[in-house]
């Protein structure tokens, strides 16, 4: 059967509180990051992306964060709601790697 | 309406019995890729098609395969599966490389090796 996996970090938060999840990556040619949300049984959904000229970028209840300076990319899920409660990676791409790096997963569990 | 869709959800094999795993896309996408997926990772990528030129990934067993007939279609042989390569695996796709291209993927296939 499977191999165990990795536990993964896991963030648990109340309804209706503002989530953030924290990614840091590695390549500082990075210039393309995505946020996919993975919900149990799910092919990861596209959330949100930025490209690294920008350091802020919102969508619905969404903001993502990009500090290029020390690496660090993150996601804030604005009133959080029980439907948020999935897996969130991060992803990059950029300078001679065209192709998507996904970061490990952050568990998000939302308590009503 | 499913833009990338995978066949079956769930698929159950033999221990090295030959499986194929279908992916479709409505999307007219240039691109489309098969990743692999264990339990509480990240998907780890195995290919990916430019459109019929075929990229594989310099870790990728030889075990795996894949086949794009066309600009629709693409399938994940396995050609002798072991144990280790039950998994999730998602098909995406996305119109270009890089940047302002994000992968728009499917739900997935469940394998189980028995």
């Amino acid at each position: 059967g499977e191999s165990v996996g990795l536990h993964l970090p896991t963030l648990s938060v109340q309804e209706g509180d503002n989530s953030i999840i924290n990614c840091a990556y590695s390549n500082s040619a990075s210039d393309y990051f995505i946020w996919y949300k993975q919900e149990s049984g799910k092919g990861p959904q596209f959330i949100i992306d930025i490209r690294s000229n920008m350091d802020k970028r919102q969508g619905q209840r969404v903001t993502v964060l990009l500090n290029k300076t020390v690496k660090h990319l993150s996601l804030q899920i604005a009133a959080t709601q029980p439907g948020d409660s999935a897996v969130y990676f991060c992803a990059e791409s950029g300078g001679s790697n065209y192709k998507l790096t996904f970061g490990k997963g952050t568990l998000l569990t939302v308590n009503p | 309406d499913a833009m990338v869709i995978q066949n079956p959800r769930y698929q159950v094999t033999q221990f090295g019995k030959p499986v194929t795993l279908s992916c479709s896309q409505t999307l007219n996408h240039n691109v489309m890729y098969w990743y692999q997926q264990k339990s509480s990772q990240a998907p780890k990528l195995l290919f990916h098609y430019y459109d019929k030129d075929f990229n594989n990934e310099a870790d990728t067993p030889d075990n795996f395969q894949s086949r794009r007939p066309n600009t629709s279609f693409c399938f994940l042989d396995i050609r002798s599966p072991g144990l280790g390569d039950a998994a999730m695996y998602s098909c995406a796709t996305s119109r270009d490389v890089g940047g302002d291209s994000p992968l728009h993927f499917g739900n997935g296939t469940r394998l189980t090796v028995t």
